[in-house]
């Protein structure tokens, strides 16, 4: 168990919804990051927040957006869902200033577009 | 050309043989090089962590970091059929908080 929790484990949704993704970092760690992994793209970096602000962009569609809270909690939102959106969700955390870029994953959240 | 490049495999081996899994890379920025086993439908696991060149061992799983070739390796000794799973390479730049470029992943099979 990484500490990084994320819920919720699967949603199932039909295209155009919206849907809304939450991500709870292990206990001190101040920055989350948002992956999408889908079989013909492996591992992608969505977005990463670190104590509230937004720090760096991937590729990220502009249908999605995500916030991180006052209580370090990130949320993830995808808007217009289309069919390819079909993907698992991770987040992941990290803060140790003696090991940069160690990141722990979440279990993910599977998300079906029908 | 991908940032990082990972043979998808799959691997299949003999319970107890030794495992070399390898990442070539293009971005000579890259500072961080990390090891995640997936298992099926989970999240990643960080196996092993490593900074700039050099070798790291940790139990059965040893990595090695060759920044002048652009080439990682992971060796896993005595493989046991729980380590099947996919394992991932990751890399990232200097400094603090930075994303993380990930490999496509090698699925790994250790049959009794």
């Amino acid at each position: 168990d990484s500490g990084v929790t994320q819920t919720p484990k699967h949603l199932i949704t039909a295209t155009g919804q919206r849907v809304t993704l939450r991500c709870s970092p292990r206990s001190g760690d101040l920055s989350v990051y948002w992956y999408q992994q889908s079989l013909d793209q492996g591992l992608q970096f969505l977005i990463q927040y670190y104590n509230g602000e937004e720090r760096a962009k991937g590729n990220i569609l502009e249908r999605f957006s995500a916030q991180q809270f006052p209580d370090l909690h990130s949320e993830l939102n995808l808007s217009s869902l289309e069919l390819g959106d079909s993907a698992l969700y991770f987040c992941a955390s990290s803060t140790r200033p003696d090991r940069p870029n160690e990141q722990f994953f979440g279990p993910g959240t599977r998300l079906t577009v029908l | 050309q991908k940032e990082v490049e990972q043979d998808p495999g799959p691997l299949s081996v003999p319970e107890g043989a030794i495992v070399s899994l390898n990442c070539t890379y293009s971005n000579s920025a890259f500072q961080y090089f990390m090891w995640y086993r997936q298992y099926s439908r989970k999240g990643p696991e960080l196996l092993m962590y490593t900074y700039s060149s050099g070798n790291k061992e940790d139990g059965r799983f040893t990595a090695q970091v060759d920044k002048s070739s652009k080439y990682i390796s992971l060796f896993i000794r005595d493989s046991q059929p729980s380590d099947s799973a996919t394992y991932l390479c990751a890399m990232s730049g200097s400094g603090g908080y930075n994303k993380l470029i990930f490999g496509a992943g090698t699925r790994l099979a250790v049959h009794p």
